[in-house]
């Protein structure tokens, strides 16, 4: 069983335009959720987080939102870039234990 | 700093081989993960380290599978026979104890076992 669900497996968006990444968790103890990037033939690279105390964190074009009564929580890229093409993992933790992984979604953005 | 180094980049061999995998981890970084990326489970954690000791090895599928940490820069997972299912990539990565969100990948082994 997936605690963490990533049901949407690709996304294409237009350049220039919002990119919405979507994540539900099941498992409520949860306290820290992340974003990790893959490009092809690399290894998932540390993106964006965001603590169970807050509901939205940002760091230039990215923002994670955190709706923990949902157990949701979604990236929103903006505006996307053909650079951003790559998969997307959701993570999520419980007190430093290992990160627990989505399946990922692949991202393409068009110029 | 060179990264989490992973070899060999490509593995490819015949089921009932034995398939070794490496990986040197970040300097300083004092807990290692063993991930399995396939397209059914996407990143799936097989063992983790700590203090080169084995903390969680519950990820591990089958006994055909195991782990050594034999020091702070240096580890293997083993997979002895393989089988066409384990063909996967092999992600290690490393972090500080108590930061073990913030995880640094290598670039991965693809196996396949034909």
């Amino acid at each position: 069983d997936q605690q963490v669900k990533q049901n949407s497996p690709s996304l294409s968006v237009q350049e220039g335009r919002i990119s919405i990444l979507n994540c539900d968790y099941t498992n409520s103890m949860f306290d820290y959720f992340l974003w990790y990037k893959k490009y092809p033939a690399e290894g998932p690279t540390f993106l964006i987080s965001i603590s169970s105390i807050k509901d939205k964190n940002e760091d230039g074009r990215f923002t994670v939102f955190l709706n923990k009564s949902a157990k949701h929580l979604s990236l929103h890229i903006v505006p996307s870039q053909p650079g951003d093409s790559a998969v997307y993992f959701c993570a999520a933790s419980i007190s430093n234990t290992p990160l627990v992984f989505g399946k990922g979604t692949r991202l393409s953005v068009i110029a | 700093d060179a990264g989490v180094i992973q070899s060999p980049r490509h593995e490819v061999t015949e089921m009932g081989q034995e398939v070794t995998l490496r990986c040197k981890p970040i300097s300083g970084h004092n807990s290692l993960f063993w991930y399995r990326q396939t397209m059914m489970r996407g990143l799936e954690l097989l063992i983790y380290f700590n203090n080169n000791v084995p903390i969680d090895d519950s990820g591990m599928p089958e006994d055909r599978f195991s782990a050594k940490m034999p020091n702070a820069s240096f580890s293997t997972l083993k997979i002895q026979p393989s089988e066409p299912r384990d063909s996967a990539v092999y992600f290690c990565a490393s972090s500080w104890t108590g930061a073990e969100e913030k995880l640094f990948f290598g670039s991965g082994t693809q196996l396949s076992v034909l």
